[in-house]
């Protein structure tokens, strides 16, 4: 099982939709949970962390679940401007090391 | 807002150079990484980088990479040898007391 896995997708959904993204990750001591947006040929640009509670951040909203070993990134009102590959990114180990990135989800919002 | 800032951006070399990509991370952060991304691939991390000295690395980042912080402010990757699959956009990165990472414009690095 790899380490962080997603979807590749391409989700392709109307502007205006909800669309959901879940992240699994394999290592059950994983630590802490990101999600990052990549445009095409651009870096990653962290959008939210993931907290165990789940968090929200305006249109976007990320959740936690140890028990299954994923996260997941709720996107709501989907905009033509959330065109983009979504990474999830997990730490495994306490402080600073090693972060792994998932291979993306890519989502097209579409008029 | 303070950012990661990488140069060159972009390099091309031949097989078998050496090649040295710069980075400057934010002013205040104190850990530093190195990821590599192949073309249409997933984003690979490669050597984290703490109190001068590596507190990571992949299986990746063999002895033809190394990691240098010259002063108080550059962060290098040097690739000894470039191979033809050196081929990708390098990012560093940086964080502070929090464990989100920002990451530069990256260098793409072509060899030929």
């Amino acid at each position: 099982r790899k380490e962080v896995e997603q979807d590749p997708g391409p989700f392709n959904v109307p502007e205006g939709a909800t669309v959901a993204f879940n992240c699994t990750y394999s290592n059950s001591a994983s630590q802490s949970f990101f999600w990052y947006r990549q445009d095409c040929r651009k870096e990653p640009k962290l959008l939210m962390s993931v907290y165990s509670s789940g968090n929200e951040d305006g249109r976007f909203t990320a959740q936690l679940n140890r028990a299954s070993q994923y996260i997941s990134l709720l996107i709501r009102d989907s905009k033509l401007s959330d065109s983009a590959t979504y990474l999830c990114a997990v730490i495994s180990s306490g402080g600073y090391q090693k972060v792994t990135f998932g291979t993306g989800t890519k989502l097209q919002v579409i008029p | 807002e303070p950012e990661v800032t990488q140069t060159p951006s972009h390099q091309v070399t031949q097989m078998g150079q050496e090649v040295i990509l710069r980075c400057v991370p934010i002013s205040n952060h104190l850990y530093f990484y190195w990821y590599r991304q192949i073309l249409g691939q997933k984003v690979e991390f490669l050597v984290s980088f703490y109190n001068n000295e590596i507190s990571e690395k992949s299986e990746i980042f063999d002895d033809q990479f190394s990691v240098e912080r010259p002063d108080g402010s550059n962060f290098t990757l040097k690739i000894r040898s470039t191979k033809l699959e050196d081929s990708a956009m390098y990012f560093c990165a940086s964080t502070g007391r929090t464990y989100e990472q920002y990451f530069g414009p990256g260098t793409r690095l072509t060899v030929t």
